[in-house]
């Protein structure tokens, strides 16, 4: 197995500009998630998924959206970047009491 | 979920025991401890879990008192590549959501 497997894994964007940040995980978990973490802090949840169909927000969603089309995907969209979504972005998905984390995607905003 | 308290920093010499201490005073019946940590620039990894039973694995030890208001977390021979951030996390088992706090921040040293 894979596990969480997450593209890119760098990326530099503009002010305005709109990306995905693609999350899939070959365990067939039904829950997923995206976090997002700032230099020297801890992960803050964006959005989280329940199952295909399924998502709701977290503690910061401004400025993000997602859909759960499969079990396997769950990409993250960033409409008009702003600098203050400079930061390190997981995906992470879940079996019953664990949560399976991705390596990352370092985004700048310029 | 309830709330956690963890010291901002510890330092452990190689081969020695870390133990890290959590604070949750407010936890509740159905609530379980979970540790998860993160070494530099990489997602975040399940360490352990437990209700109030003590709790071991191939990778550490987790101590709960009696009155589930603290627990110990423990790498009983910790190598250099322990050094990371240690994150103790109160939540119900099949509630879907980690908070994380700051963390420990362990620095084992040769």
């Amino acid at each position: 197995n894979a596990g969480v497997t997450q593209t890119p894994k760098f990326r530099i964007l503009k002010i305005g500009q709109s990306m995905t940040l693609q999350c899939t995980q070959d365990m067939n978990h039904n829950y997923m998630y995206w976090y997002r973490q700032d230099p020297g802090m801890g992960l803050k949840l964006i959005y989280y998924s329940v199952g295909a169909g399924i998502t709701d927000k977290g503690e910061v969603p401004n400025g993000y959206n997602v859909s759960r089309s499969t079990t396997e995907d769950f990409p993250l969209r960033l409409e008009l970047a702003a600098p203050s979504q400079t930061s390190v972005y997981f995906c992470a998905s879940q079996t019953v009491d664990t949560q399976y984390f991705g390596p990352g995607t370092r985004l700048t905003v310029l | 979920d309830a709330k956690t308290t963890q010291p901002t920093s510890m330092d452990c010499a190689e081969g020695r025991a870390a133990n890290l201490p959590c604070n949750h005073s407010t936890i509740s019946g159905n609530e379980y401890v979970y540790w998860y940590r993160q070494i530099h620039s990489q997602g975040p990894q399940y360490i352990i879990h437990g209700l109030k039973n003590n709790e071991t694995n191939e990778m550490a030890s987790l101590i709960i008192t009696e009155d589930r208001k603290s627990s110990t977390l423990i790498l009983p021979h910790a190598t250099l590549r322990d050094t990371a951030v240690y994150y103790c996390i109160v939540k119900k088992e099949y509630g879907n959501k980690l908070v994380f706090g700051a963390g420990t921040i362990l620095r084992v040293k040769s």
